[in-house]
C-alpha cells in the first residue's frame, strides 16, 4: 500500500463547476497535509495546508480533512481553465522525522 | 533570497560525466528535500536533510548519487558517471522546520544526459 494515494485522472470538469480531488493516506498518526498545484513544465506550488479535522477555505479552494477515514480532499469552486494542472497531495507522517511524502498527483482538466 | 534558488536551470552533459546541482534554500529553513521528476511522472523522493540530523538517503537510486548540505544551508546533489536514465528535472524544496510547516520548491534543474 502506498503511503499517499491519488487517482491519476485526468479529471475533467466543465468551466464553472466544482472540481473535487481526493487523497488517502496510510499512516493514521499523520498530522500535516498539503495540496500543491503543478503546471506542466513548472515546479509544484503550495496552495493549501490543513492540520485539523474539518474544512479550511481560501478563496475558491476548500481543503477537507477527515482523520478517522484517513482522507484529505481539495474542492475547487467555479473551476477555470487556468486551474488545469496536476494537483499533488502531500503528507507528513509520524515517525518519518517530519519528512514530506507526495502522492503521484491528479491531473485536472477544466473544459470550456 | 526570497525563495528557493536552484542552479543551473538547465544542464546538458555527456554520458559518463559527473554533474553537481546546487540548491540554496530559503533563509532560516532547516529542512531541505531533493526530488526527481521524469517527464510525465510524479515526484521521486531522493534525500531529506533536517537540521543536524543524519540525512534520510533512502530515496537515492544508486551509489552514483550523493548529496551534502554544508553549514545547514546550501545543498549540492552530485551524480557521478551520469547515465541517460538520469535525465529528469531535479527539484529542491525547503521548509522552516521539519514538522507541520509548508515546504516551498525551487524552479528545478533540468538535466539532460546525451
Amino acid at each position: 500500500q502506498k503511503e499517499v494515494e491519488q487517482n491519476s485522472g485526468p479529471l475533467s470538469v466543465p468551466e464553472g463547476a466544482i472540481a473535487s480531488l481526493n487523497c488517502t493516506y496510510s499512516d493514521r498518526g499523520s498530522q500535516s497535509f498539503f495540496w500543491y498545484r503543478q503546471y506542466s513544465g513548472k515546479s509544484p506550488e503550495l496552495i493549501m495546508s490543513i492540520y485539523s479535522n474539518g474544512d479550511k477555505e481560501d478563496g475558491r479552494f476548500t481543503a477537507q480533512l477527515n482523520k478517522a477515514s484517513q482522507y484529505v480532499s481539495l474542492l475547487i469552486r467555479d473551476s477555470q481553465p487556468s486551474d488545469s494542472a496536476t494537483y499533488l497531495c502531500a503528507v507528513i507522517a509520524t515517525g518519518t522525522a517530519s519528512k514530506l511524502t507526495f502522492g503521484t498527483g491528479t491531473r485536472l482538466q477544466v473544459t470550456l | 533570497g526570497a525563495g528557493v534558488s536552484q542552479s543551473p536551470s538547465n544542464k546538458v552533459t555527456e554520458k559518463g560525466k559527473d554533474v553537481e546541482l546546487r540548491c540554496d534554500p530559503i533563509s532560516g529553513h532547516t529542512a531541505l528535500y531533493w526530488y526527481r521528476q521524469s517527464l510525465g511522472q510524479g515526484l521521486e523522493f531522493l534525500i531529506y536533510f533536517q537540521g543536524n540530523s543524519a540525512p534520510d538517503k533512502s530515496g537515492l537510486p544508486s551509489d552514483r548519487f550523493s548529496a551534502e548540505r554544508t553549514g545547514g544551508s546550501v545543498s549540492t546533489l552530485t551524480i557521478q558517471r551520469t547515465q541517460q536514465e538520469d535525465s529528469a528535472v531535479y527539484l529542491c524544496a525547503s521548509s522552516k522546520q521539519g514538522g507541520g510547516t509548508e515546504a516551498f520548491f525551487g524552479q528545478g534543474t533540468r538535466l539532460t544526459v546525451v
